[in-house]
């Protein structure tokens, strides 16, 4: 079946502009998770969904970062206000969940570069 | 917080040498303990997990060792093939599902 995908896979803008990523998980996995990877370094946690739940918010590194899902599928990550600091490829990552030792498998990637 | 240290950052072994990344973790709470691996370009994939019951697993050349007491846990690949050369993560995750990824470790296997 389809895995995780990702839109847009590159995002040029400007410092100062929003720009809105997109997940689309794996039918069925009920949690989702985004991260950040800076070039070179390791993966930076910054929100997970699971289910109905309230999502676990205590990744996100300022208040110009959030991100919803509706339906319990997709799921978008908007950052406001765009910062150079803020260039990176993020990851959004899906899982069947219900125990706590399930495995997370990656969407390619959405590649930000702000100017 | 919740923290994952990870070393070396680099490694560089000779074709048929084993490897062996160390991490540690600070959340006691921690029970879940995936490895994976990044090749250059594509995505993380899962290559090996462990859970906080049991001490060591193994699949075929990979090996992971998990010391709950001293909060390290390790993974060992022997007779290491060029296709093994890409970027490791541990991470640890806790009762939830919020995951911390240690710095990740560039692996190099020279033929």
């Amino acid at each position: 079946g389809a895995g995780v995908s990702q839109s847009p896979s590159n995002k040029v803008t400007e410092k100062g502009k929003d720009v809105e990523l997109r997940c689309d998980p794996i039918s069925g996995h009920t949690a989702l998770y985004w991260y950040r990877q800076s070039l070179g370094q390791g993966l930076e946690f910054l929100i997970y969904f699971q289910g109905n739940s309230a999502p676990d918010k205590s990744g996100l590194p300022s208040d110009r970062f959030s991100a919803e899902r509706t339906g319990g599928s997709v799921s978008t990550l908007t950052i406001q206000r765009t910062q150079q600091e803020d260039s990176a490829v993020y990851l959004c990552a899906s899982s069947l969940a219900g125990t706590s030792g399930d495995e997370q498998f990656f969407g390619p990637g959405t590649r930000l570069t702000v100017l | 917080g919740e923290n994952v240290e990870q070393h070396p950052s680099t490694l560089s072994v000779q074709e048929g040498d084993s490897a062996v990344i160390k991490c540690t973790y600070s959340d006691s709470a921690s029970n879940y303990f995936p490895w994976y691996k990044q090749e250059l370009g594509k995505r993380p994939q899962l290559i090996i997990d462990i859970r906080s019951n049991v001490g060591e697993k193994k699949d075929q050349r990979i090996a992971v060792t998990l010391n709950k007491t001293a909060k390290h846990f390790s993974l060992h690949i022997t007779e290491t093939q060029p296709e093994d050369s890409a970027v490791y993560f541990c991470a640890a995750r806790a009762g939830g599902f919020k995951t911390i990824f240690g710095a990740g470790t560039r692996l190099f296997v020279k033929a």
